[in-house]
């Protein structure tokens, strides 16, 4: 079983629309990271959240950490082709990945 | 800053041969780490690498695998006997600090690597 589980697995849509891409676990973490990883590329650090509750916002990209830092979502408002990838959570704790949400962002 | 370099970028081989990925880290990191990617596990860590040694090789899945570390600015892991089952996207990556999250991972480009 993996320890960071991410939904959904893929996730399809049309350029302007929003979406919401989720990663929780039954653990409780100090901190978590979101990677994106785009083909043929490896993963980029987009944003680490660290304290429970917490809200981070990258442009057109709003982080959030649960309340009780076991869970993180992802939200993007108005998507763009440029924001196809895999969305990948992150721990340091075993330094694991979740299996990632593949979004594509049609134009 | 040329990022984490590694080599070659496409690897095909027969199964039964020898293969070896190389890793240059980014001067300065102290930490390095090899994972691998496919659609069925997602991203495993192999092992890391703290300051050359290894510190946890608990995902190496077998002792056809093998990882080394001569010295802060190469790494390569090595299969042999490599199996159609090793068909995967080898990453290397490398950190300034693995025990602070302020310090992201950055990684190397991977090695696709195709067993027949």
């Amino acid at each position: 079983t993996q320890l960071l589980e991410q939904s959904p697995q893929f996730l399809s849509i049309q350029e302007g629309e929003n979406l919401t891409v989720y990663c929780n676990s039954s653990s409780v973490f100090s901190s978590l990271q979101w990677y994106r990883q785009e083909p043929g590329e490896g993963p980029v650090l987009l944003v680490t959240v660290v304290t429970g509750g917490e809200v981070k916002k990258l442009k057109r990209l709003t982080f959030q950490f649960g309340d009780a830092r076991k869970d993180s979502s992802l939200h993007i408002t108005a998507a763009q082709p440029g924001d196809t990838g895999l969305y990948l959570c992150a721990s340091r704790y075993k330094l694991s990945f979740g299996a990632g949400t593949t979004v594509t962002v049609r134009a | 800053d040329a990022g984490v370099i590694q080599s070659p970028r496409h690897e095909v081989t027969e199964m039964g041969q020898e293969v070896t990925l190389r890793c240059k880290p980014i001067s300065g990191h102290n930490s390095l780490f090899w994972y691998r990617q496919t659609m069925m596990r997602g991203l495993e860590l192999l092992i890391y690498f703290n300051n050359n040694v290894p510190i946890d090789d608990s995902g190496m899945p077998e002792d056809r695998f093998s990882a080394k570390m001569p010295n802060a600015s190469f790494s390569t892991l090595k299969i042999q006997p490599s199996e159609p089952r090793d068909s995967a996207v080898y990453f290397c990556a490398s950190t300034q600090d693995v025990s602070s999250y302020n310090s992201p991972l950055h990684f190397g480009n991977g090695t696709r690597l195709t067993v027949t």
